[in-house]
């Protein structure tokens, strides 16, 4: 089977740093993904790890290191638009997409 | 210029019921999925289809049955409906698998 595991709550200040940390194990794997949902809205994809290293995709960044199966979302520069549920996602053996619980992110004044 | 949609928004319904739920992408994307979230925001595949063939089956009851009569739609048809049925239930697209999936706005379903 899969699963994941990264925290289900973080709480920050506007214009801080923070990171979401996202363990897993699955049986294959074939990448790491982040998504964003606001409450009530539909998850919106962030970005994808295929390889281990950092991507960066403006305030964003993701780094994954496969042989520790970790992967952590960097959101910089924080606003209160970014209070959120934050996702990561693999995809494993057959190609099954597996979604962590989620980390609420709490961006406070 | 909706990538993807749902209909119905919102579905309210009596224990029993049948109902279906449809989904349609314009993004030209192999690959359509069906997720279950439940009240405690857990993301759960139900199916995929890629090129209108099911590949993924997630140990859903067999009430359950999706239907992709073309590659831009993919339904999803609920026979007797039961109280924990109750959930969002979101459409999805993508082009290659679990990178850059395109979700449709859910479908809120309420069993009474």
């Amino acid at each position: 089977g899969q699963s994941l595991e990264q925290p289900s709550e973080v709480t920050a200040v506007e214009g801080a740093i923070v990171q979401i940390n996202c363990t897993y194990q699955t049986s294959g794997f074939y990448g790491l993904s982040w998504y964003q949902q606001h409450d009530g809205g539909a998850p919106t994809f962030l970005s994808y790890n295929g390889l281990d290293g950092l991507e960066e995709t403006g305030r964003f960044s993701s780094f994954l290191s496969r042989s520790d199966s970790y992967g952590y979302l960097l959101l910089q520069e924080l606003q209160m638009k970014d209070s959120a549920s934050y996702f990561c996602a693999v995809e494993g053996g057959s190609y099954i997409p597996t979604f962590g619980r989620g980390t609420s992110l709490i961006v406070h004044p | 210029d909706t990538a993807v949609s749902q209909t119905p928004k919102y579905l309210v319904t009596q224990m029993g019921n049948d109902k279906s739920i449809k989904c349609e992408q314009n993004l030209g994307h192999d690959t359509m999925y069906w997720y279950k979230q439940d009240s405690k925001k857990f993301l759960k595949i139900m199916f995929s289809y890629n090129n209108k063939e099911l590949i993924i089956n997630e140990t859903v009851p067999n009430r359950f049955s999706p239907k992709s009569p073309d590659k831009a739609h993919l339904n999803l048809h609920i026979n007797s409906l039961e109280l924990g049925d109750s959930a969002v239930y979101f459409c999805a697209s993508s082009p290659q698998g679990i990178n850059e999936q395109f979700f449709g706005p859910g479908t809120r379903l309420t069993v009474l």
